[in-house]
């Protein structure tokens, strides 16, 4: 079945780069996105990325996609305290009727100033 | 704001009773999606609607059930409730189906005593 990891935890310094990994187990048509969520919040779409790219970038986003490993990374650059918040890998099917999301257990960035 | 509403913000309930969730997706979105987040089990898929039409199931107890209104605002609603359907429960909406992107709304969340 379908699957998504990422790691629980990451902890970094206000002004450095983040970077949070995800591994999918799908193959070949899939979408992969990024989302955020805030204490107490709803679930706010990053960005996106379609299998058949390497990377996307948007202003401080960096994604990377490493489809022989099924790996997905997000990169912020110059890390702020109010992007404190639980990230999460999701992937979805292309060309199919149904379109839901699997989403992995979310990674809890903590950013220190 | 992603133009995603979901009402109540917060319901409180005990055990055995039923409850309705509201959702009303982005205007012009014709897919709405239910998830469920709790802390043991994650982001879940529960159930999809495309245009009124149930399109596709996933981890959504018998207990549960959904529709989707002719004006396409959509209700979930949970009846003989146990403690272990506390959660938050998200509505998401895309424009059609498959592989569009879904904006969420705030989610509602739901406490059983």
């Amino acid at each position: 079945g379908e699957d998504v990891e990422q790691s629980l935890f990451l902890s970094v310094r206000e002004g450095d780069s983040s970077v949070i990994n995800c591994t999918y187990t799908d193959s070949s048509s899939t979408y992969l996105y990024w989302y955020k969520q805030e204490p107490g919040a709803g679930l706010q779409l990053l960005t996106y990325i379609f299998s058949n790219m390497d990377m996307k970038q948007d202003q401080r986003l960096t994604v990377l996609l490493n489809k022989k490993d099924k790996h997905l990374s997000l990169r912020i650059a110059d890390t702020q305290t109010g992007d404190s918040a639980i990230y999460f890998c999701a992937e979805t099917y292309y060309g199919g009727s149904q379109g839901n999301l699997i989403f992995g257990k979310g990674t809890k960035l903590s950013v220190k100033p | 704001d992603s133009g995603v509403t979901q009402t109540p913000k917060h319901l409180i309930t005990a055990t055995g009773q039923r409850v309705t969730l509201r959702c009303s997706p982005r205007s012009g979105d014709l897919s709405v999606y239910w998830y469920q987040q709790s802390l043991d089990q994650g982001l879940q898929f529960l159930i999809q609607y495309y245009n009124g039409e149930e399109r596709a199931k996933g981890n959504i107890l018998e207990r549960f059930s959904a529709q989707q209104f002719p004006d396409l605002h959509s209700e979930l609603n949970l009846s003989s409730l146990e403690l272990g359907d506390s959660a938050l429960y998200f509505c998401a909406s895309s424009v059609r189906s498959g592989t569009d992107t879904q904006y969420f709304g705030p989610g509602t969340r739901l406490t059983v005593l």
